[in-house]
């Protein structure tokens, strides 16, 4: 059981908006800034917006995300084929003092 | 290139030890606090622990899961990371990744290296 919720499956079709959430407690998310990776198959995580809402270079902006109270929210919009993986929330816990992540969204591109 | 390469996974036996290391290239190693990452097989990300810079005193932080049995170390000389792993049970089988924090405690993970496979199983 993870300490951050999210939806465990996630799907759209192409070009298309896709939001995922992440839910947490004012120890993790609403103390703390979230930080969002992107899994694709196979691969390591990579990092996808950090700091709740700042993209790294090379992220495409259809990539967003932001913060309110204990949740936070990825959007992803004019999906794409490639977008398919696994996204994970993560924020430190004051409580757990260490790093705690979502279970993680499977999103499918239909 | 910023790089981050895992080595030293395999199978072991449960009661068993393992030492992981991290090899770091492309930055100036000694400047960063570093955290291990695993993800049991068809799981989800599990933090594991930090280790700090030389500033912050190498100051080493776990997750309860772990908490005496595994040391996270580091050799600034080697730009090298390592996780020692102790009394191994078979939930620790995972894929372990070794991560750069970007900022100070509260900073993302980026890069992550590729991950070493670590299975506990008699």
């Amino acid at each position: 059981q993870s300490v951050l919720t999210q939806p465990p499956p996630a799907s759209g079709t192409p070009g298309q908006k896709v939001t995922i959430s992440c839910s947490g407690s004012n120890s993790n998310i609403g103390s703390n800034s979230v930080h969002w990776y992107q899994q694709l198959p196979g691969t390591a995580p990579k990092l996808l917006i950090y700091s709740n809402n700042q993209r790294p270079s090379g992220v495409p902006d259809r990539f967003s995300g932001s913060k309110s109270g204990t949740s936070a929210s990825l959007a992803i919009s004019g999906l794409q084929s490639e977008d398919e993986a696994d996204y994970y929330c993560a924020a430190w816990d004051d409580s757990l003092n260490g790093w705690v992540f979502g279970g993680g969204t499977k999103l499918t591109v239909l | 290139e910023v790089q981050l390469v895992e080595s030293g996974g395999g199978l072991v036996q449960p009661g068993g030890s393992l030492r992981l290391s991290c090899a770091a290239s492309g930055f100036t190693f000694s400047d960063h606090y570093f955290d291990w990452v695993r993800q049991a097989p068809g799981k989800g990300l599990e933090w594991v622990g930090r280790i700090r810079n030389k500033a912050n005193s190498y100051i080493t932080e776990y997750a309860a899961s772990v908490k005496g049995r595994f040391t996270i170390s580091r050799d600034d000389s080697k730009n090298s990371l390592y996780l020692q792993m102790n009394s191994l049970k078979t939930e620790d089988t995972a894929v372990y990744y070794c991560a750069r924090v970007i900022g100070t405690g509260r900073g993302w993970f980026d890069p992550w290296g590729q991950g070493t496979l670590v299975i506990v199983s008699s």
